[in-house]
């Protein structure tokens, strides 16, 4: 299992310019997240999913949008950067288990995208 | 708000014990996790505490205490590859995706 892969693993953009970070993951998780993690502050929740066709708003939604049209894949797009996006992108992944189960619902994370935008 | 609060960063002795606190003040709580992150890479699981006492697992172990709004890592026999940073977790609710993270503790193990 590659567990959970992210693409591309660095990009430089130019402030204005659009792009799609892509998340996959092959442990058959409900859920998804995408966070971003800065300097001097912990992991911030973009957004998240809780199954195939479903996204919803975490921490720090402004600037970002997603789509999840298959349960393995988590896109992240940024529709116009800004220097603020510059960042280490995160992707994540939970299998929430059966209600009333045993479930740490613990998150498994990928190894990073690496994003500046000029 | 949700509050979590690590020493930022920390030194220690190959072959020693270090112990990394975590305080936590959340407007809930349903299970506290800590993650190693090393530079450059992707944060790992490395204990989850939901009740309180302590979880051992090989050289790691993890307290809780929810009364206190209190946990700890600790680490034994310390090896050069434990340097990292350790991240404290919170689950604030029943969701999966209600999970605060503190800052971050940077461990540097020295010889």
């Amino acid at each position: 299992n590659a567990g959970v892969t992210q693409t591309p693993k660095f990009r430089v953009l130019k402030t204005g310019q659009s792009m799609t970070l892509l998340c996959a993951q092959d442990m058959n998780h409900e859920y998804m997240y995408w966070y971003r993690q800065d300097p001097g502050m912990g992991l911030r929740l973009i957004h998240y999913s809780v199954g195939e066709g479903t996204t919803a708003k975490g921490e720090v939604p402004d600037g970002y949008n997603v789509s999840r049209l298959k349960k393995q894949n988590f896109l992240l797009g940024l529709e116009s950067a800004a220097p603020s996006q510059t960042s280490v992108y995160f992707c994540a992944s939970s299998y929430p288990g059966l209600a009333g189960g045993p479930s740490t619902d613990t998150q498994y994370f990928g190894p990073g995208t690496r994003l500046t935008v000029l | 708000g949700q509050n979590i609060d690590q020493p930022t960063e920390m030194t220690a002795t190959e072959g020693a014990i270090v112990q990394i606190n975590c305080t936590y003040q959340t407007s809930g709580f349903n299970g506290l996790f800590w993650y190693q992150q090393h530079a450059g890479e992707a944060p790992t699981f490395l204990s989850y505490n939901v009740l309180d006492g302590l979880e051992e697992k090989g050289r790691f172990s993890s307290f809780l205490s929810r009364s206190k709004g209190y946990s700890y890592l600790l680490l034994k026999e310390l090896q050069m590859k434990d340097s990292a940073s350790y991240l404290c977790a919170v689950r604030t609710g029943a969701g999966s995706y209600q999970l605060t993270f503190g800052k971050g503790t940077k461990l540097s193990v020295i010889p």
